[in-house]
C-alpha cells in the first residue's frame, strides 16, 4: 500500500542554520506529494506542493523537489527562524485511488534556538 | 468564509458515554474527511466523504460513526468512548481530488477517563 516515511524528530537548529527534513514515499501510480507544517495548537496548514515528477514546490523560504527517481521530496530551508518552529508532516495523495485518500508520515518537530 | 470549524475544543468523556463531534466548512468542498493525531503516529484517516449522502472508512474507523447529509456538515460520532479513543482529532476538506490543497479545522482535544 501507499505509505510516507519522514526522518524522525526532535530536530533542534540554531536561529539561521540550514534545515533539511528526509521524506520518502511508496505509491502506486503518480501521486501528489505535499508538506504540511502543524504550529502549536493549532490544525495542518499546506506549506507546499507538487503535482508531477521534478516539480519544485515552494513558500516561504521552503522547498522540496518531487523526485521521481528516488521516490523521495525532501523538504530544505537556507536560513531558519525561530518563527520556524512547528512539526512538519510529509503527505501523498495517490490520483490512482477513486477516493483520493491523503496518507501522512508520522511527522518531525522543529525546534529552532535564538 | 469560517474555513473548518470543529466542536467543542476540548471534551472529556468517561468510559462508555457517547459523544458527536461537530466539523462543518463553507468552502462548498466535496471532499471531507476525520483524523486523529496520537504522538508519534501522525495523523491516521478515520472515515471520509466524496459528498453528500456518501461516506466511506479510512484505516481506524472502528468505534466510530460518521453521516454526510449535506455538503457542509460531516459530524463524526463515538458510540462508546473507550480510553483508547483519547485524542486530537481534526476534520478536513477539500474541493475535488488528487494535488487538491486540504484545509484542516482547529481540531478537538478529547479525554476519555
Amino acid at each position: 500500500g501507499n505509505s510516507v516515511t519522514q526522518m524522525e524528530g526532535p530536530v533542534t537548529l540554531s536561529e539561521e542554520a540550514f534545515l533539511t527534513i528526509n521524506c520518502t514515499y511508496t505509491a502506486t501510480g503518480y501521486p501528489s506529494l505535499f508538506w504540511y507544517v502543524q504550529y502549536p495548537g493549532e490544525g495542518l496548514q499546506l506549506l507546499l506542493k507538487a503535482t508531477k515528477a521534478d516539480d519544485k514546490g515552494s513558500n516561504k523560504g521552503f522547498e522540496a523537489t518531487y523526485r521521481k527517481e528516488t521516490t523521495s521530496f525532501h523538504l530544505e530551508k537556507g536560513s531558519v527562524q525561530v518563527s520556524d518552529s512547528a512539526v512538519y508532516f510529509c503527505a501523498l495523495s495517490d490520483r490512482d485511488s477513486s477516493a483520493s485518500k491523503i496518507i501522512f508520515g508520522s511527522g518531525t518537530r522543529l525546534s529552532i534556538r535564538p | 468564509n469560517a474555513g473548518v470549524t470543529q466542536t467543542p475544543k476540548f471534551q472529556v468523556l468517561k468510559t462508555g458515554q457517547s459523544m458527536t463531534l461537530q466539523c462543518a466548512q463553507d468552502m462548498n468542498h466535496e471532499y471531507m474527511s476525520w483524523y486523529r493525531q496520537d504522538p508519534g503516529m501522525g495523523l491516521r484517516l478515520i472515515h471520509y466523504s466524496v459528498g453528500a449522502g456518501i461516506t466511506d472508512q479510512g484505516e481506524v474507523p472502528n468505534g466510530y460513526n460518521v453521516s454526510r447529509s449535506t455538503t457542509e456538515d460531516f459530524p463524526l460520532r463515538l458510540l462508546s468512548a473507550a480510553p483508547s479513543q483519547t485524542s486530537v482529532y481534526f476534520c478536513a476538506s477539500r474541493l475535488g481530488r488528487t494535488g487538491e490543497t486540504q484545509y484542516f479545522g482547529p481540531g478537538t482535544r478529547l479525554l476519555v477517563l
